[in-house]
């Protein structure tokens, strides 16, 4: 089945570091793959998606990068504020499939200043 | 501002009383999603519905957990009898022509304790 392991937390930076977390997939078919955020007592944001291999999704300085020959879908961000806080999740569903979207386990990001 | 409403937002019960969780999707998105999330298994797919339909529910157990959508603007999830590990934040999320690229929308979930 369908499967996301992204690296686990926490994780800590100071303010302007440069941030990657680790995204790697299992899937059948062709995924489309995505990012979310949620802050502290929120629900999940979508923060950047991808939807073909090669795709570069990105908002808010941040990229991921569609990697099918790695299966990968790694995030990034070349300077992090302390705004930035907060757990990130990789996620996939399946195009034409049963589109379930399957969640990896998060990723706890604090940034201090 | 279109965003998925849940109530009750918090939700303190004694064990083996009934629970229900309401979620109010976006007014024309025809894709609802539950999520259960804890800090053991994250974020766990319950059960998902399509043009009010249940596509999915193998996540859900089914002895004590039930999802319905009675009409296009209700979503809900009950569990009977409720246990303490059931203790978790519940999510619902809702889509449109969910195609593999459209986003999930999610509201800020009811946290339940079951005491």
């Amino acid at each position: 089945g369908n499967s996301v392991t992204q690296m686990e937390g926490p994780v800590t930076l100071s303010e302007e570091a440069f941030l990657t977390i680790n995204c790697t997939y299992t899937a059948t078919g062709y995924p489309s793959l995505f990012w979310y955020v949620q802050y502290p007592g929120e629900g999940l944001q979508l923060l950047l998606k991808a939807t073909k291999a090669d795709d570069k999704g990105s908002n808010k300085g941040f990229e991921a990068t569609y990697r099918k020959e790695t299966t990968s879908f790694h995030l990034e961000k070349g300077s992090v504020q302390v705004s930035d806080s907060a757990v990130y999740f990789c996620a996939l569903t399946n195009q034409g499939g049963s589109e379930k979207l399957v969640f990896g386990k998060g990723t706890k990001l604090t940034v201090n200043p | 501002d279109a965003r998925v409403t849940q109530t009750p937002r918090h939700k303190v019960t004694e064990m083996g009383q009934e629970v229900t969780m309401r979620c109010q999707p976006i007014l024309g998105h025809n894709t609802v999603f539950w999520y259960r999330q804890t800090m053991m298994q994250g974020l766990e797919l319950l059960a998902y519905f399509r043009n009010r339909a249940p596509l999915d529910d193998s996540g859900m157990p089914k002895d004590r957990f039930s999802a319905e959508m009675p009409d296009a603007t209700l979503a809900t999830l009950k569990i009977q009898p409720s246990e303490p590990r059931d203790s978790a934040v519940y999510f619902c999320a809702s889509g449109l022509r969910w195609q593999g690229g459209s986003e999930a929308f999610f509201g800020q979930g009811t946290r339940l304790t079951v005491v």
